[in-house]
């Protein structure tokens, strides 16, 4: 069965600053991957996904995330945080294209200090 | 475009009570599905759909009831609420591999 971990539950960092969020997938084939962000109140909104090719991906306010196959890891990058950030960040993970199981992590909330 | 809508927003209900989460959606996607989420737990999958008529378990099926009579409408009932269920409550519909979230509802149980 298709698995995400996200080991740091909450993070700390300095607005002007640089992120990294970590993702840990566990499927036997291809991931499709995703990053998605939730702010207070609010329902999830997507930041990028990961379906085949480039390893690199780019979303959008700025994040980007890289699919290492060989570590099966999708983490999240950011290379300078504004205060809006500050927000909970959920990996998840679907084992083919359109799986109606995605599988999402259990969380990282990012706390933002000026 | 309203995307997707949930409603009630708030709601508390006595152990026993029933009530239905409502959400419904005007982007015309076929897959629809209901998660919970707790503390700690991330999101939990309910029940989904991939089309009007057509209805699946999920990862955390029990005490909750779907029916999908329309592309628009998926209705999450809850025949007799128990604590363990107090949660916010996401619909999400599908299109491409994204997810599109509606602004939850969050029960409380008592």
């Amino acid at each position: 069965a298709q698995s995400v971990t996200q080991p740091d539950i909450h993070i700390t960092v300095s607005e002007g600053a640089s992120l990294e969020l970590r993702c840990n997938y566990s499927y036997g084939a291809t991931p499709y991957l995703f990053w998605y962000v939730q702010s207070p109140g609010q329902g999830l909104q997507l930041l990028l996904k990961y379906f085949s090719g480039d390893t690199l991906v780019q979303g959008i306010k700025g994040f980007e995330a890289e699919f290492k196959r060989s570590q099966s890891s999708f983490n999240l990058r950011k290379p300078s945080v504004h205060w809006s950030d500050a927000a909970e960040y959920f990996c998840a993970v679907g084992a083919t294209f359109g799986n109606e199981k995605l599988t999402f992590g259990t969380g990282t909330r990012l706390t933002i200090i000026p | 475009n309203a995307g997707v809508t949930q409603t009630p927003k708030f709601q508390v209900l006595k152990t026993g009570q029933s009530m239905t989460l409502q959400c419904a959606q005007d982007m015309n996607h076929e897959y629809m599905s209901w998660y919970r989420q707790d503390p700690g737990m991330g999101l939990r999958l309910i029940h989904y759909s991939v089309g009007a008529g057509i209805t699946d378990q999920g990862e955390v099926p029990n005490g909750y009831n779907v029916s999908r009579s329309t592309t628009e409408d998926f209705p999450l009932r809850l025949l007799s609420a128990a604590p363990s269920q107090t949660s916010v409550y996401f619909c999400a519909t599908r299109n491409t591999g994204e997810l599109f979230f509606g602004e939850g509802s969050r029960l409380t149980v008592l």
